[in-house]
């Protein structure tokens, strides 16, 4: 069956440091697509990336990076240089076979980041 | 991406009524999902409703309790019916696209059941 841990519950840090978000997950299937998504406190979820299981190359955007590795099911998040606008919760999602085949997104209970100035 | 209307944005309810929730796509789409996220906690998977099919239910969740309605492929209602304290909850509809962002949310129904 399908599921996804985020083991840290809350993290707290000051502006600029660095933090990352631990994912890890679980599946059979061979392909699967994997997302982060943030809620902040107004409670919309913000859509932050999409990484499916052939990609393993990491990514950079701006002060975000993800590490995709199969070998361990995890999918990393890092925020570099934090700011207090980046205190929300993240959420690391699964979802499994081809696109647009009927599968919904499986979350993981999200992690709350606080970030002070 | 898809753009979903949602509504009720939030409603505050007496125990025992029913709250219609209604998600409106400016696309086709042909498959819906509905979410449940309790206070402090992360979403859950309601339904699936697929148009003309009845809607495919998780462990745990009920159609007597949660109905969906799905008239076509741009509209879907879930239902909270007979409500307690304990439905207290953000309500999110979802929707499967194509394009690089996969799957779009409403903006949530924020019901408190008092």
């Amino acid at each position: 069956a399908q599921k996804v841990t985020q083991a840290q519950t809350e993290i707290s840090v000051v502006e600029k440091e660095d933090v990352t978000l631990d994912c890890v997950y679980e599946t059979r299937d061979t392909t699967y697509y994997l997302f982060w998504y943030k809620q902040p406190p107004s409670g919309e979820l913000v859509f932050l990336i999409r990484r499916n299981s052939f990609d393993e190359q990491n990514e950079i955007s701006g002060r975000y990076s993800w590490n995709f590795q199969k070998s361990t099911s995890s999918f990393n998040f890092t925020i570099t240089a934090s700011q207090v606008v980046d205190s929300a919760v993240y959420f690391c999602a699964l979802s499994e076979g081809h696109y647009q085949a009927g599968t919904a997104l499986i979350f993981g209970k999200g992690t709350t980041l606080s970030v002070s100035s | 991406s898809a753009v979903i209307s949602q509504k009720p944005s939030r409603d505050i309810c007496q125990r025992g009524t029913s709250l219609t929730i209604q998600c409106q796509v400016d696309s086709q789409v042909t498959m819906m999902f509905w979410y449940r996220q309790q206070p402090g906690q992360s979403l859950t998977l309601i339904a699936t409703a697929n148009q003309g099919s009845e809607a495919t239910y998780e462990s745990g969740f009920v159609i007597d309790k949660f109905p969906i309605s799905r008239p076509n492929l741009t509209f879907s209602t879930l239902t909270v019916s007979n409500m307690s304290p304990e439905d207290s909850s953000i309500y999110l509809c979802s929707v499967e696209v194509t394009g690089i962002y996969g799957y779009t949310f409403g903006s949530g129904t924020r019901l408190t059941v008092v």
